[in-house]
């Protein structure tokens, strides 16, 4: 019930494509969803995040779709850039200050 | 210049040493997290901290110490309890505003090699 399920593990798309990461959770007790963007040998850095009472949340060519009855939530990139190439993560909180990750989605862009 | 940093950023153990990661934040954070991770896998949870002088268990504690004697510091010691301590080491913080979103920021990595 603890687990976030993420898909797919890797992702190819060409340049100004759209990139689509799926996550899942079974505890309907989470109420706290980031999404974080990691480059190889770096440390993840927050993306954007979104709590349940929206359905979706924008920041530039980034998007969140949220279905809480579903229990699903979707990172959406718009115009994909080959510097977008890296790997990405979901995760979510229940309220507490532990997030549980996601297994992560490498994209690359290509050219 | 905030952020958080860890040292070193390489780091290789003989079989049966301990070694000790640092972490540094001078971000006026409360809380602090210690992560592994493994290639191709999510970030599993060590140990974290949400005041001075107290930490709690994560996931994955068994052969890892911690200590958080100032709350800007957050060393992680590997033990040799730990079998498999290859991996990428990821410390974090973030602010206890109440609730759950109070983003985690993370740092650079360690990343330890057992030779």
């Amino acid at each position: 019930q603890q687990q976030v399920k993420q898909s797919p593990q890797s992702l190819i798309v060409q340049k100004g494509g759209i990139s689509i990461i799926n996550c899942a959770y079974e505890n309907t007790a989470f109420d706290y969803f980031p999404w974080y963007q990691q480059f190889p040998g770096k440390g993840p850095a927050l993306l954007i995040a979104i709590r349940p009472d929206v359905s979706e949340k924008k920041e530039g060519r980034f998007t969140i779709s949220f279905n809480k009855s579903a229990k699903q939530f979707s990172l959406h990139i718009m115009d994909s850039q080959p510097g977008d190439s890296a790997t990405y993560f979901c995760a979510a909180s229940k309220s507490s200050y532990k997030l549980i990750f996601g297994s992560g989605t490498r994209l690359l862009v290509r050219p | 210049d905030g952020g958080i940093t860890q040292s070193p950023k390489y780091l290789f153990r003989k079989e049966g040493q301990n070694v000790t990661l640092s972490c540094e934040q001078n971000l006026n954070h409360d809380a602090m997290y210690w992560y592994r991770q493994d290639p191709g896998q999510g970030l599993r949870l060590i140990y974290y901290s949400q005041i001075v002088n107290d930490f709690q268990k994560g996931d994955i504690a068994e052969g890892y110490s911690v200590s958080r004697e100032k709350k800007e510091s957050f060393p992680l010691t590997v033990t040799s309890a730990q079998k498999n301590p290859t991996a990428f080491y990821l410390c974090a913080s973030s602010i206890l505003g109440g609730g759950s979103t109070d983003t985690q920021y993370f740092g650079p990595g360690t990343r330890l090699t057992v030779l």
